[in-house]
C-alpha cells in the first residue's frame, strides 16, 4: 500500500525565513501534487508536477520532484504571513485513478 | 461560476438519523470522489464513480451509500448516522493529468 509522509507535520516560522516542507511516498509515481488548505476552507491545487525532475513555482513557493528518491519539496522563500495554511502533498497511484494524501504540513508564519 | 460546489455547507444532526450530501461539477469531468476529513486533517477517499459507475470503493462502512445519477453529480447518502461521522467531507472532481479539484466541504457533526 502507498504511503506518503510529509515532514514536518508542524512549522511555525517568521516571516522573511526560507523554509522547506518534504513530501516522501512509498511505491513508484510519476505525478504528484500539492495543495493549500485554509482553516475552514476546501483543498486549492498549487502544483501538478508530472516527470522526475520537474520544477515549478509560484511566488515564494517553490516545489520540485525526485522520482527516483520518491521525494517531493515545497520550498518557501521570504514567508510572508499570507502562505500560513495547511500545504498536502498528494501522490497518484498509476492506473489506480486515485491520489493518496500525506497528513498536511500545518504552516503558521509569524510576523 | 463555482466548478464543484457542494449542499449543505453545515449538517447537524443525531445519532442514528440518516442525511444527504450532493456534489455537482460544471467542469465536464467524468470522474468524481468523495473524500473524508477527520479532525486532524486526514484527508481519505472514500468513493469513486467514473461516468456513473463507481470503479473505487475504500472498504466504507455500507451506512454510506454513493449515487451518481449523471456524470456531473455525485451524491453521498449516509444511514444511522454514528458519532465517529463527524467530519468534512469533500466532494472531488478529476480533470486532466488526475488534477483533482475539490468542493468547498461539508461539516458534518453528529450529536
Amino acid at each position: 500500500e502507498l504511503k506518503v509522509e510529509q515532514n514536518p507535520l508542524f512549522l511555525s516560522m517568521q516571516e522573511g525565513k526560507n523554509y522547506t516542507i518534504y513530501c516522501n511516498y512509498s511505491t513508484t509515481s510519476d505525478r504528484l501534487y500539492w495543495y493549500r488548505q485554509d482553516p475552514g476552507k476546501s483543498l486549492e491545487s498549487l502544483f501538478v508536477l508530472l516527470s522526475n525532475g520537474a520544477v515549478k513555482q509560484e511566488g515564494r513557493l517553490m516545489a520540485s520532484l525526485d522520482t527516483k528518491a520518491r521525494l517531493s519539496t515545497l520550498h518557501i522563500t521570504a514567508a510572508v504571513h499570507d502562505l500560513s495554511a495547511t500545504y498536502f502533498c498528494a501522490v497518484d497511484i498509476t492506473g489506480a485513478q486515485k491520489l493518496v494524501f500525506g497528513q498536511g504540513t500545518r504552516l503558521t508564519i509569524n510576523p | 461560476d463555482t466548478a464543484v460546489s457542494q449542499t449543505p455547507k453545515y449538517l447537524v444532526t443525531q445519532m442514528g438519523n440518516d442525511k444527504s450530501i450532493k456534489c455537482e461539477q460544471n467542469l465536464g469531468h467524468d470522474t468524481m470522489y468523495w473524500y473524508k476529513q477527520d479532525s486532524k486533517k486526514f484527508l481519505k477517499i472514500m468513493f469513486s464513480y467514473n461516468n456513473k459507475e463507481l470503479i473505487i470503493n475504500e472498504t466504507v462502512p455500507n451506512r454510506f451509500s454513493p449515487k451518481s445519477p449523471d456524470k456531473a453529480h455525485l451524491n453521498l447518502h449516509i444511514n444511522s448516522l454514528e458519532l465517529g461521522d463527524s467530519a468534512v467531507y469533500f466532494c472531488a472532481s478529476r480533470g486532466g493529468y488526475n488534477e483533482q479539484f475539490f468542493g468547498p466541504g461539508t461539516r458534518l457533526t453528529v450529536l
